[in-house]
Formats: structure tokens, sequence, C-alpha cells
């Protein structure tokens, strides 16, 4: 069975700081995806990550992909408020599933004056 | 270009009762997937429709089935509604089936469910 697992699933950060959110696969996938949702909204696509060693960036955000370690990380620069969400990552499946998308029970942000 | 869209955004229903839930993709796009969101579950995969064949299914029971439509535009349907059936209801659109896209899912806003 695929599992995908973000740490932490909680955080708490101050304004200005850094901090990177993870995310472990346990599927060969080498697609990984990162959503952003604010409360009771729909998925915002952040990056799609296709091969490994893929990084992207985008504002205070850089995602990157290990395929290798079955890791990606969510890197936040100088938070924000605006951050303040959650943060799904999710993989394709096998192929006998389909390749159905499979999440992570998602990083909920706080970001603090 | 117009986004996914979900109709409709809100539903309340009663146990027992059957509920369609109708999802159109972007234009152009021909696969639409369904996602589950709750609370306790999280995002939990439910069907997923490319050119009006279903491709795969989640591990749901037989009460959700879908279809897909020439236009690709889908539908969901939930027949005899239980209490935990209650949730957000998200569909995704892609060009291509699931697994080989290259510039990901884009997520309708999504049909929130309460099963009273």
């Amino acid at each position: 069975e695929l599992k995908v697992e973000q740490n932490p699933l909680f955080l708490s950060m101050q304004e200005g700081k850094n901090y990177t959110i993870y995310c472990n696969y346990s599927t060969t996938s080498d697609r990984l995806y990162w959503y952003r949702q604010d409360p009771g909204k729909s998925l915002e696509s952040l990056f799609v990550l296709l091969s490994n060693g893929a990084v992207k960036q985008e504002g205070r955000l850089m995602a990157s992909l290990d395929t290798k370690a079955r890791l990606s990380t969510l890197h936040i620069t100088a938070a924000v408020h605006d951050l303040s969400a959650t943060y799904f990552c999710a993989v394709d499946g096998d192929p006998n599933s389909g390749y159905a998308l499979n999440f992570g029970k998602g990083t909920s942000l706080l970001v603090t004056p | 270009k117009a986004g996914v869209t979900q109709t409709p955004r809100y539903l309340i229903k009663t146990r027992g009762q059957q509920v369609t839930l109708s999802c159109s993709p972007i234009s152009g796009h021909r696969s639409v997937s369904w996602y589950q969101q709750t609370p306790g579950q999280g995002l939990q995969f439910l069907f997923e429709y490319f050119s009006e064949t279903q491709r795969n299914k989640g591990n749901f029971p037989g009460r959700f089935s879908g279809r897909q439509f020439s236009n690709s535009r889908s539908e969901m349907n939930v027949s005899t509604l239980e209490l935990g059936d209650s949730a957000l209801y998200l569909c995704a659109s892609s060009a291509t089936p699931t697994g080989h896209t290259f510039y990901g899912y884009t997520f309708g806003s999504g049909t929130r469910l309460t099963v009273v």
C-alpha cells in the first residue's frame, strides 16, 4: 500500500522565519505535486515535480524532489502571514491503481506576527 | 481560460436519499478524477474517467458511482446516503490520464455535502 507521510502536521512559525515541510512516500513514483488549501476552499496547485533533482521556486516557496530517497521538501523562506494555509503533497500511485493520486495528511501552517 | 466547475457548491441531504454532483473540466481536458475530503480520512481517491471510460476506482462502496459524457463533463452519484458521506467532494481535471500529466491536476472548488 502506497504511503505518503508529511511532517510536521502542524506548524506555527513567526513571520520572517524559515522552515521546511517534509514529504516521504513509499512508491517509486517520480512525479510529486504540492498543493495549498485555504480553509473551506479547494486545492491550489503550487508545484509539479516530474523528475529526480527537480527544484522549483515561486516567491517564498521552494520545492525539491529526491526520488532516490523518496523525499520531497517544501521550503518556506521569510514567512509572511499570507502563507498560512494547509499544504499537501501528493504522488501518482502505482500502475495497478491507475496512478491515482495519493495525498499526505497535510501540514497546517500558521504564520504569526 | 475557464477553470474546473463543480455544481452545486453546497448540498444538504437526508440519510437514505441519493445525490448527483457535477464536474465540468477545463476545456480540452479529457480526464476527470473525483476525491472525497473529510477531516478524519483526508483526501481519498474515488474514481477517474478518461474519454468516457472509468480507468480506475478507489476503495469505496458500490453506492458511489460516476460517469463521463462525450463533452468530458462528469457526474458522480451517491445512493442511499449515510451520515459518513458528509464531506467535501473535489474533482480534478487534466489533459492526460492520471500518471501521465506534465502539468499536474487542476481542482474545482468542490461540493460540500452535508447528510443529516
